[in-house]
């Protein structure tokens, strides 16, 4: 069974710009996490879909926002790109996302802002 | 608001010695679930192993277990016979109905190992 495909496996932008990471879960998991790798922060929730519907959202500004499509896909998109938004970008799957089922990371989508 | 707390920023073993690493957690709820996931410099966060709360008993796979203490709110991991593809991040992470499904995390554990 394959795992959880993250693209790109890097990328570089500058400020200002917008980007679109992708994320495709394990065959059959329906909920797919997004989360954010700093030294500084850690690992930080962005936010959950399930169904094609945002379940639950981080504390993280308006920039971020993501969807999910019918096959499971998702995508997470970061607008006007700030220096801040460097980071690792770890995207999770799960059957159907309750507390007890563990998350399934991809290889995460390094991002750079010059 | 639930927190997890990991205080050794770095841990380094002989091969095939014991490793212990330390996780706290904070958490008005009874009912939850913790974790232990490993992200060696390849970067994919790997499950080591998982602890339900209402379980008294301890998890184990293979060569990892834990030492889980409800009351304390402790749950920590055991390395027996350290191995070189050990060496990684470790990090622990707590999710339940009340953190909305969402891991946890503690800031993480970097565990050298002396061949």
């Amino acid at each position: 069974k394959a795992g959880v495909t993250q693209t790109p496996r890097y990328l570089i932008k500058t400020r200002g710009q917008q980007v679109t990471l992708s994320c495709s879960p394990i065959s059959g998991h329906r909920s797919v996490s997004w989360y954010q790798q700093t030294p500084g922060q850690g690992l930080q929730f962005l936010f959950e879909y399930f169904s094609e519907t945002q379940r639950n959202k981080g504390n993280f500004p308006g920039r971020f926002s993501g969807r999910q499509f019918s096959n499971s896909r998702s995508e997470m998109n970061v607008s006007t790109l700030e220096l801040g938004d460097s980071a690792l970008y770890l995207c999770a799957s799960s059957l159907v996302g309750g507390a007890s089922q563990p998350q399934h990371f991809g290889d995460g989508t390094r991002l750079s802002i010059l | 608001a639930q927190t997890v707390t990991q205080s050794q920023p770095e841990m380094s073993v002989q091969e095939a010695e014991t490793v212990t690493l330390s996780c706290t957690y904070d958490t008005s709820e009874s009912d939850y679930y913790l974790f232990w996931y490993k992200q060696p410099p390849s970067r994919q966060m790997i499950l080591v192993i998982r602890q339900e709360a209402y379980k008294q008993q301890n998890a184990t796979e293979n060569r990892f277990s834990v030492n889980f203490q409800k009351a304390a709110k402790s749950f920590s991991l055991k390395i027996s016979d350290s191995q070189l593809g050990d060496a990684a991040m470790y990090f622990c992470a707590y999710r339940s109905e009340g953190s909305n499904y969402q891991l946890i995390w503690g800031a993480g554990t970097k565990l050298i190992i002396k061949p």
